[in-house]
């Protein structure tokens, strides 16, 4: 069956290095999208991507970069991590309108990161 | 731009009883509207989806909402919980009109299951 996964599933790190949250998607769509998940926010957008070696900032990208060399995977990776990006992170995908026959998205079963 | 309002940050229910929950949209053409339940320390799973059509949806888990374009609302109804629906839920809208754009999430709604 086709999935997204995510890894890892726990992660802690210290302030100041760069940690990498892999994600992969095996339902071949176009559409990818990173967001982070803090008590009263809800889901926030990072960044997001509609297909390979294109990406697109959301509305706290700050502090992230992501690429997507292919179909299948988009690594978040924060360059130097903070104490305020301790959070737990979810990636999505989807089809793009056209593609498929929903544009619902699939989410991951998130990445617990705590930066000290 | 579109924006989702949960009125409801936490909700608690008996078991047995009814529930709604609220969601409302900004938007200025009817768009895609989604509801999804975040069980915890899960990801977020699909319960239901409105495109267009039939405004009142059946979803999975004996949930369904109802579209309400003069209210703007699509909330989420089930008429007996049961303990298992104690979650989060979300309400999320995207844009039919304006190609491949992300879709928006509500802040959720926290729901409690009492016996």
């Amino acid at each position: 069956d086709a999935e997204i996964t995510q890894s890892p599933r726990h992660k802690i790190t210290e302030t100041g290095r760069q940690v990498t949250l892999a994600c992969h998607q095996t339902w071949n769509h176009n559409n990818m999208f990173w967001y982070r998940q803090d008590l009263g926010h809800g889901l926030r957008l990072i960044h997001y991507s509609y297909g390979v070696q294109d990406t697109n900032k959301g509305e706290v990208s700050d502090g992230y970069s992501v690429s997507r060399s292919n179909t299948e995977d988009l690594p978040l990776t924060l360059e130097s991590a903070a104490s305020s990006q301790t959070s737990v992170y979810f990636c999505a995908s989807s089809y793009k309108p056209g593609q498929g026959d929903s544009v619902e998205q699939f989410f991951g079963p998130g990445t617990r990161l705590t930066v000290l | 731009a579109q924006s989702v309002t949960q009125p409801d940050i936490h909700i608690t229910v008996s078991e047995g009883a009814s529930l709604e929950l609220r969601c409302n949209y900004s938007y200025g053409a009817t768009p895609y509207l989604f509801w999804y339940v975040q069980s915890p320390g899960q990801g977020l799973q699909l319960l239901l989806k409105y495109f267009s059509g039939d405004t009142l949806v059946q979803g999975i888990k004996g949930f369904e909402a109802e579209f309400k374009r003069s209210q703007s609302s699509f909330n989420l109804r089930k008429p007996s919980v049961h303990w298992s629906d104690a979650a989060e839920y979300f309400c999320a809208v995207g844009r039919p009109d304006s190609g491949n754009t992300p879709l928006v999430f509500g802040k959720g709604t926290r729901l409690s299951v009492i016996a």
